[in-house]
């Protein structure tokens, strides 16, 4: 069974910079997509960037361009989300989710999330 | 971008009802449209991919339908454990993107 965990969550001033992680297991990691989705408090869900398996495309939401970058580690089974200039919009918990192939498509498992807190 | 408008936002209803939630795309996504549950405190859950098909492990008093641009989430018999806030995503292009949610209350 597939299992995520979420790690590198917490309190950031604004500005600031955070690398999540997500470490992987029960499944052939380097056979899927992977994404991260966040949820803002009390609000809905917001994806946020996929990487591909396979050719490692990327692709990203305009809210996070240019700020983020998606990467993964296949010999770690591990994706991350560097985040750069956060501010107080990038408030959130973030999902990490296991895609349901390699070239993206929904997002068939999640994990717990890391909650990312940007504040003064 | 694809805009994802789910109806009702929410809603009140009893053990045993039968619900329908609706999602519509501001463009046609073929059946490239998958459903989620999220119930408080705890992470999205697939349960329908592909518009109809289930997620395994998934119980059978959901089912899900539609093509194009309309899709209908159903629960033939609200259960206990059904009270959660139900999305709808689109896998059709990026940026993928979520209905606003539907919140299934109990009456």
């Amino acid at each position: 069974e597939a299992q995520l965990m979420e790690s590198g969550g917490g309190l950031v001033q604004p500005g600031g910079s955070l690398r999540l992680s997500c470490a992987a297991s029960g499944f052939a990691f380097s056979n899927y997509a992977m994404s991260w989705v966040r949820q803002a408090p009390g609000k809905g869900l917001e994806w946020v960037s996929t990487l591909h398996g396979g050719d490692d495309r990327t692709y990203y939401a305009d809210s996070v361009k240019g700020r983020f970058t998606i990467s993964r580690d296949n010999s770690r089974n591990t994706v991350y989300l560097q985040m750069n200039s956060l501010g107080a919009e990038d408030t959130a918990l973030y999902y990490c989710a296991k895609e349901g192939r390699a070239s993206g498509s929904y997002p068939s498992y999640w994990g717990q999330g890391t909650l990312v807190t940007v504040s003064s | 971008d694809i805009q994802m408008t789910q109806s009702p936002s929410s809603l009140s209803a009893s053990v045993g009802d039968r619900v329908t939630i609706t999602c519509r795309a501001s463009q046609g996504i073929s059946n490239y449209l998958a459903w989620f549950q999220q119930k408080p405190g705890r992470a999205p859950k697939s349960l329908i991919y592909a518009a109809y098909i289930l997620q395994s492990g998934v119980p059978s008093q959901f089912s899900g339908s539609g093509s194009g641009t309309d899709f209908t989430l159903t629960i033939s018999s609200l259960q206990p454990e059904d009270f959660a806030t139900y999305y709808c995503q689109q896998y059709y292009t990026y940026p993928r993107t979520f209905g606003q949610g539907t919140k299934v209350e109990i009456k």
